[in-house]
């Protein structure tokens, strides 16, 4: 069971560069989020999704954009890095019905200098 | 409005001793509670839900309406429970979001 998987596990970029995080699920989850999370800041939502075909903006959006044209892939990108986008991504996925738990991938540390 | 508060950033026990998390909520309605841990570099996993009124690695959660809390609880810490603890509020929703609190680093001391 791979459950949720990302890629890259680490990038470093330069400021102004551009790139894609790839987060794919193998559950047939309904619901997808990417996070980031920094220290003492807990997890803040960037963007999710509430099926195929579907975005909408989180806490954090600026500066990322996503896609889901696939319902088990969930993109998100960076289209002209900066340093504050330095962090670890995660993503997640989420099954219909009450109590129902996110699983996560393993992250994805990115460092913009 | 929605919110999580775990007002510890951090807590320090000793081995053996009893540990307690706490978790406060703000939510109309029936709010669906979980716990998760992160261990050193690792991706987040699901320790308790509140509907399952399980016990997982010798970790129990009561919801408490009342108080609006959900308090983790472990009798016994053990070095291996060093991590990072979130509790998490489900949205009931359609988005079906995860409201999340600032976490609680969790060091146990032998």
């Amino acid at each position: 069971n791979a459950g949720v998987t990302q890629t890259p596990k680490f990038r470093v970029l330069k400021t102004g560069q551009s790139m894609t995080l790839l987060c794919a699920q193998d559950m047939n989850h309904e619901y997808m989020y990417w996070y980031r999370q920094d220290p003492g800041m807990g997890l803040r939502l960037i963007h999710y999704s509430v099926g195929e075909g579907t975005t909408a903006k989180g806490e954090v959006p600026d500066g990322y954009n996503v896609s889901r044209l696939k319902k088990q892939n969930f993109l998100l990108g960076l289209e002209s890095a900066a340093p504050s986008q330095t962090s670890v991504y995660f993503c997640a996925s989420r099954g219909t019905g009450r109590g129902t738990e996110a699983f996560f991938g393993q992250g994805t540390r990115l460092t913009v200098v | 409005a929605q919110r999580v508060t775990q007002p510890e950033k951090l807590l320090s026990v000793f081995k053996g001793a009893p540990v307690e998390l706490k978790c406060n909520y703000s939510y109309s309605g029936s709010p669906e509670l979980f716990w998760y841990v992160q261990y050193s570099r690792q991706r987040l996993q699901l320790l308790l839900r509140h509907i399952s009124r399980e016990s997982i690695k010798g970790f129990t959660a009561d919801l408490n309406k009342g108080e609006t809390s959900f308090h983790l609880k472990k009798p016994f810490a053990q070095e291996e429970d060093s991590a990072m603890y979130y509790c998490a509020l489900g949205d009931a929703g359609n988005n079906r979001k995860l409201i999340w609190g600032l976490g609680t680093s969790l060091a146990v001391n032998p």
